[in-house]
């Protein structure tokens, strides 16, 4: 069993510019959620994708946004890059229908740098 | 909205003694609760969560759990710790009344174990 995968591992972006970041699901999961975890902090929930529609986000802007493709795997592409959206992006699968009490296992993250 | 805090940055055990992890909650429904642990340069792995029924929860490597409503509480506990156990932990809270799948984290408590 493949757990989640993300690429690229790390990203360096100058302010303005367009990110788009990989995610992988674990097999037979069909829920993706993405999260940011800047330094020293909990990770905040950006959204969550179930079978292709988002279901769900966080207090994020709309140049946070987000794809998830038939197979299951997700993007999350981010808009006008700013300094502050430096940290590491998670990305978590899960499996099932009501969310709310779902496990998520996480992948490894990509760490953006945005100088 | 839901809620959660970790009120100790970092917690120092010596190893083969029992460790506690607090945690406590707020939220408007129901609590389904999650620890997970992070390992450097890691994603986050699952412990073990909290939906309903028996209050103590037992999870991987041996770590558990106390489901506590009155104290709104969720502290993770291992009867003997162990060097391997240092790592970052995070407790995490979806609310049963929620509509958007947010699970908010806490800050995260830095587990140290001394040989």
């Amino acid at each position: 069993e493949t757990g989640v995968t993300q690429s690229p591992t790390h990203l360096i972006k100058t302010r303005g510019q367009q990110v788009t970041l990989r995610c992988s699901s674990q097999s037979g999961h069909n829920t993706v959620s993405w999260y940011q975890q800047a330094l020293g902090q909990g990770p905040q929930f950006i959204f969550q994708y179930y079978r292709e529609e988002e279901n769900g986000r966080g207090n994020f802007p709309p140049r946070f946004s987000g794809l998830q493709f038939p197979n299951y795997s997700s993007e999350l592409n981010v808009n006008a890059l700013e300094l502050d959206d430096s940290a590491l992006y998670l990305c978590a699968s899960s499996f099932g229908t009501s969310g709310l009490t779902d496990t998520q296992y996480f992948g490894p993250g990509t760490r953006l740098t945005v100088l | 909205a839901q809620s959660v805090a970790q009120p100790e940055d970092q917690v120092n055990v010596a190893e083969g003694n029992p460790l506690t992890v607090k945690c406590t909650y707020s939220v408007s429904g129901n609590p389904y609760l999650f620890w997970y642990v992070q390992y450097p340069n890691r994603g986050l792995q699952f412990l073990l969560k909290y939906i309903t029924g028996d209050n103590l929860v037992k999870g991987s490597y041996g770590f558990e759990a106390e489901f506590n409503k009155s104290q709104t509480s969720f502290h993770l506990k291992k009867p003997s710790a162990l060097v391997s156990d240092s790592a970052l932990y995070f407790c995490a809270v979806r609310d049963g009344l929620g509509n958007n799948n947010d699970m908010r984290f806490g800050a995260g408590t830095r587990l140290t174990v001394k040989p």
